[in-house]
């Protein structure tokens, strides 16, 4: 595709839930990263994605999170039994390679835990 | 561990004025990147420049230039000629060279354009 596209936009979930999030990374790229942005804050990574392969996901905050990413392309960030502290905007990023130093990122998933 | 940091909350400049945003951070890394992001309301983060350590050169990219200064770990951004468009959320963004693309964010600095 043109950019990095991330579904949905926003999602309102309540307390318990659980909840995917998807992103389709820029065709061709093999990077993929998700990162999460905290009202006010700066992004925090969670966990990156070499093809399908993630050498990296240091950054998820407890075991409630995991993702996977298929075919090389589409990733989901699965959230489950959601907490309030889930509350944030969610952001994937795609780079053509892990060594190349510009990642284009999507518009995010707002996620509202109520 | 590496750290990024903003001390700059919020900055406000006049249209067509002068206007810089800070950055600091810390690594023991020799070899990384630099970068400063946008993110307007839509939420998309933008990049805006990057910087190679190993390069004495500052970057430059049209209205936006970095005074990097390595040695005092210090990488400032520095918007020229103010444009209402540049109104948006800053980010400031390290990674270390290799194989990986994982990008450690500063708070950020929200920048307010006046007409």
């Amino acid at each position: 595709g043109a950019g990095v596209s991330q579904s949905p936009s926003n999602k309102v979930t309540e307390k318990g839930k659980d909840v995917e999030l998807r992103c389709d990374p820029i065709s061709g790229h093999t990077a993929l990263y998700w990162y999460r942005q905290r009202l006010g804050q700066g992004l925090e990574f969670l966990i990156y994605f070499q093809g399908n392969s993630a050498p990296d996901k240091s950054g998820l905050p407890s075991d409630r999170f995991s993702a996977e990413r298929t075919g090389e392309s589409v990733s989901t960030l699965t959230i489950q039994r959601t907490q309030q502290e889930d509350s944030a905007v969610y952001l994937c990023a795609s780079s053509r390679t892990v060594m190349n130093t510009e990642a284009f990122f999507g518009q995010g998933t707002r996620l509202t835990v109520v | 561990a590496q750290t990024v940091t903003q001390s700059q909350p919020e900055m406000s400049v006049q249209e067509a004025e002068t206007v810089t945003l800070s950055c600091t951070y810390d690594t023991s890394e020799s070899d990384y990147y630099l970068f400063w992001y946008k993110q307007p309301p839509s939420r998309q983060m933008i990049l805006v420049i990057r910087q190679e350590a190993y390069k004495q050169q500052n970057a430059t990219e049209n209205r936006f230039s970095v005074n990097f200064q390595k040695a005092a770990k210090s990488f400032s951004l520095k918007i020229s000629d103010s444009q209402l468009g540049d109104a948006a959320m800053y980010f400031c963004a390290y990674r270390r060279g290799g194989a990986t693309n994982k990008l450690i964010f500063g708070t950020g600095t929200l920048l307010a354009v006046q007409p």
